[in-house]
């Protein structure tokens, strides 16, 4: 069965700090890591990341992915308040039709405090 | 560009009324649209997919069902809610295998 898990579960940090937050996975037939960002509403997506070691990159947010490892990483630099909310972390499940059903991690609940 | 609605934003119903959640699409087609479930301090559950009109798969069984009567629009039912059936509502649509943008969510209320 396929698994994905986050970490840490939360997180509690000051304005201007950086923060990492991990994702790792097991599934079969691996194609694509996704992260997301909830607010208090619906997740927004972010990236979305299929070749290990390039980093995609936008603001001041940017992920990597390893594939040998398992693993993917978000970082944030100079957080800011409006960063604070719950970042999820999926991959697509493997099926057998054309609809990837997304197997989501339990997310991280970040909070910038100013 | 596509954009994706959903509505009523906000819904508080009595245990075993019925339940009609809609979902569409703007801006694309022949998308695949999913609705998730995402309980209080939980993670995001499928519920179903629909890769085409009419094509509908369960993910776990409830007493929920969905339908796609048009190739934009999912609608989520029940036929008697459940005080468990409260929740998160969220409907999504993938332009590929791949990649899912969620809509703005439904949060029910089952009292």
């Amino acid at each position: 069965e396929d698994k994905v898990v986050q970490s840490p579960l939360s997180l509690v940090v000051h304005e201007g700090d950086t923060v990492t937050l991990n994702c790792s996975y097991e599934v079969t037939n691996f194609r694509s890591l996704l992260w997301y960002k909830q607010e208090k509403k619906a997740p927004t997506f972010l990236f979305m990341l299929t070749s290990s070691g390039i980093e995609k990159k936008s603001g001041r947010l940017s992920s990597i992915l390893d594939k040998k490892e398992l693993f993917s990483i978000l970082n944030i630099t100079a957080t800011q308040t409006g960063d604070s909310a719950v970042y999820l972390c999926a991959v697509p499940r493997t099926s057998s039709g054309s609809a990837r059903q997304l197997t989501f991690g339990s997310g991280t609940q970040l909070t910038v405090l100013p | 560009s596509q954009t994706i609605h959903q509505w009523p934003a906000t819904l508080v119903q009595p245990v075993g009324s019925p339940l009609s959640l809609e979902c569409t699409v703007e801006g694309t087609s022949n998308p695949n649209l999913y609705w998730y479930r995402q309980a209080a301090g939980r993670g995001l559950q499928l519920l179903f997919y629909s890769v085409g009109i009419g094509q509908i798969s369960s993910e776990v069984p409830q007493n929920l069902s969905a339908s796609r009567p048009q190739d934009r629009q999912f609608i989520l039912s029940s036929k008697k809610l459940l005080l468990s059936d409260s929740g998160f509502y969220l409907c999504a649509w993938g332009p590929d295998q791949e990649t899912q943008y969620f809509g703005p969510g439904t949060r029910l209320l089952v009292l």
